[in-house]
C-alpha cells in the first residue's frame, strides 16, 4: 500500500535562510509526487510535481524540491526564506501504475522568523 | 479562469441530523475529489469520480457517506446520519485527469454537536 511520510511537525528558520521540508514515500512501481501548501483561511495550493525525468523540479514561489530514488525522498527546498512563506506544506504521493489514489502527508507547518 | 466552488463555507448541525455539500470543479476538469480533513490532520480521500464515474470509494463510510457527480460536473457529498467524528473540513478538488495536479476549494468546515 502507498504511504507518505513528513517526519517534522513544524519547521522553523530565520528569513534569508535556505529552508527544507522533508518527505518519504512508499509505493509499489513509480511514484506521481506533489507538493501542496495551504495558507492560514486559504485552500490548499499547488507547489510543484514529479512525474518523470529531472530529479530536481521547480515550482511557484520560487520552490524545488528533489526526487532521490534511493532514498525514496521527496524534500521541499528554498534557498532563500521570507515570513511569507509561513503557511502548512503537504506532501502527496500517487502510484504511477494502477492506481489513483492521490495520498496525503499529515503536513508540516513551517514559519519564518523576521 | 474559476476555481473549484464549494457551498456552503459553514455548517453547524446536531449529531444524527443530514446534510450536504456541493460542489462545482474548473471547467473540463475530469477528475472531482472529495476529501475530508480533520484538524492537524492531512486530507484523507473519501470518493474519487473519473467523469461521472467512481474509481475510488474505499475510504468511504458507506453506511452514512454517499456522493453523486452529476452529468459528470457538479458533485454533491451527503452525510446522513452525522456523528461527531464527522466534525472536519471537506475539500473538493478537480483536476484534468488522474496524473494531473489537484485543484482545490475553500472547503466547507461542519460542526457536528
Amino acid at each position: 500500500a502507498q504511504s507518505v511520510a513528513q517526519p517534522e511537525d513544524q519547521v522553523n528558520v530565520a528569513e534569508g535562510n535556505p529552508l527544507t521540508v522533508k518527505c518519504t514515500y512508499s509505493v509499489s512501481g513509480n511514484p506521481y509526487l506533489f507538493w501542496y501548501v495551504q495558507y492560514p483561511n486559504r485552500g490548499l495550493q499547488f507547489l510543484l510535481k514529479y512525474i518523470t525525468g529531472d530529479n530536481l523540479v521547480k515550482g511557484s514561489y520560487g520552490f524545488e524540491a528533489e526526487f532521490n530514488k534511493s532514498q525514496t525522498s521527496f524534500h521541499l527546498k528554498k534557498p532563500s526564506a521570507l515570513v511569507s512563506d509561513s503557511a502548512l506544506y503537504f506532501c502527496a504521493v500517487r502510484e504511477g501504475t494502477g492506481g489513483f489514489k492521490t495520498i496525503f502527508g499529515a503536513g508540516t507547518r513551517l514559519f519564518v522568523k523576521a | 479562469e474559476a476555481g473549484v466552488a464549494q457551498s456552503p463555507r459553514y455548517k453547524i448541525i446536531e449529531k444524527r441530523q443530514s446534510v450536504a455539500f456541493w460542489c462545482n470543479p474548473i471547467s473540463g476538469h475530469a477528475t472531482l475529489y472529495w476529501y475530508q480533513q480533520i484538524l492537524g490532520q492531512g486530507p484523507k480521500l473519501l470518493i474519487q469520480f473519473q467523469n461521472n464515474g467512481v474509481v475510488d470509494d474505499s475510504q468511504l463510510p458507506k453506511d452514512r457517506f454517499s456522493a453523486e457527480r452529476l452529468k459528470g460536473v457538479d458533485s454533491t457529498l451527503k452525510i446522513q446520519p452525522a456523528k461527531l467524528e464527522d466534525s472536519a473540513v471537506y475539500l473538493c478538488a478537480s483536476s484534468l485527469a488522474t496524473v494531473n495536479e489537484q485543484y482545490f476549494g475553500p472547503g466547507t468546515r461542519l460542526t457536528v454537536t
